[in-house]
């Protein structure tokens, strides 16, 4: 499975944008790119989820470039809300016995107001 | 979209006693669940992967007979902590794939967690 790399951790402040880039230089040719957002004492959730180019949903938006050995996760207008932990995962569309998934130490976003 | 539940969302338990963790998928069938830990201020670690109808697979360095995995039916995996001690004291999480919206690839599905808390 790809490792990926993360920055540790990002402020901000409310209304802005945010762009959190995740690293993954292994990222194999079946690999998807995932993000989850984790508030302390809950189980992740699930934001979005992207193989190429650009993915939108209502509360992010995934960039992949050609290479797809980086993904940016942008954030629009964040609140204090959007305080949490992101963890970028690169894994195989699940299948099998692949579908285990490798957190990696994800990004502390702090939103100030 | 999904929904994973777990039972109990915490238990406190003294030294020694087993404690039984379910995580059930609430509206989709999952012949394979992930049991992870997440110790504070740390990221999420995969224990093991639980199989319905089979054995699970546990990671490197997860002792297989402290932590016991049933996979019984398509909804419900359970993970029995043995003769817990204190540094067994963590938050527990699940996690299930289930088809994505379109089809197209699969999305993991958490649980709400856990927290064990060994005294």
């Amino acid at each position: 499975l790809a490792k990926t790399t993360q920055p540790i951790s990002m402020d901000s402040y409310e209304g802005q944008e945010v762009n959190i880039t995740c690293s993954h230089n292994n990222i194999a040719t079946n690999d998807y790119i995932t993000w989850y957002q984790q508030f302390p004492s809950q189980g992740p959730r699930f934001i979005i989820q992207g193989y190429k180019t650009k993915v939108t949903n209502e509360v992010a938006s995934l960039f992949i470039p050609a290479d797809r050995k980086s993904s940016t996760l942008s954030l629009p207008r964040v609140s204090l809300s959007d305080t949490a932990v992101y963890y970028c995962l690169v894994g195989v569309s699940y299948g099998g016995s692949q579908g285990n998934l490798i957190f990696g130490k994800g990004t502390k976003l702090s939103v100030k107001p | 979209g999904a929904v994973v539940s777990q039972h109990p969302s915490w238990v406190i338990c003294k030294s020694g006693t087993s404690v039984k963790i379910e995580c059930r998928s609430l509206d989709f069938q999952a012949t394979t669940m992930f049991w992870y830990r997440q110790f504070p201020k740390q990221s999420l670690m995969l224990m093991a992967t639980s199989n319905e109808g089979s054995k699970a697979t546990y990671e490197q360095g997860v002792e297989k007979d402290k932590f016991l995995i049933n996979h019984a039916s398509l909804t419900l995996s359970t993970l029995t902590v043995t003769s817990a001690h204190p540094e067994d004291s963590s938050f527990y999480i699940c996690s299930a794939p289930s088809r994505s919206f379109r089809g197209e690839s699969y999305e993991q599905y958490f649980g709400p967690g856990t927290r064990l808390t060994v005294t």
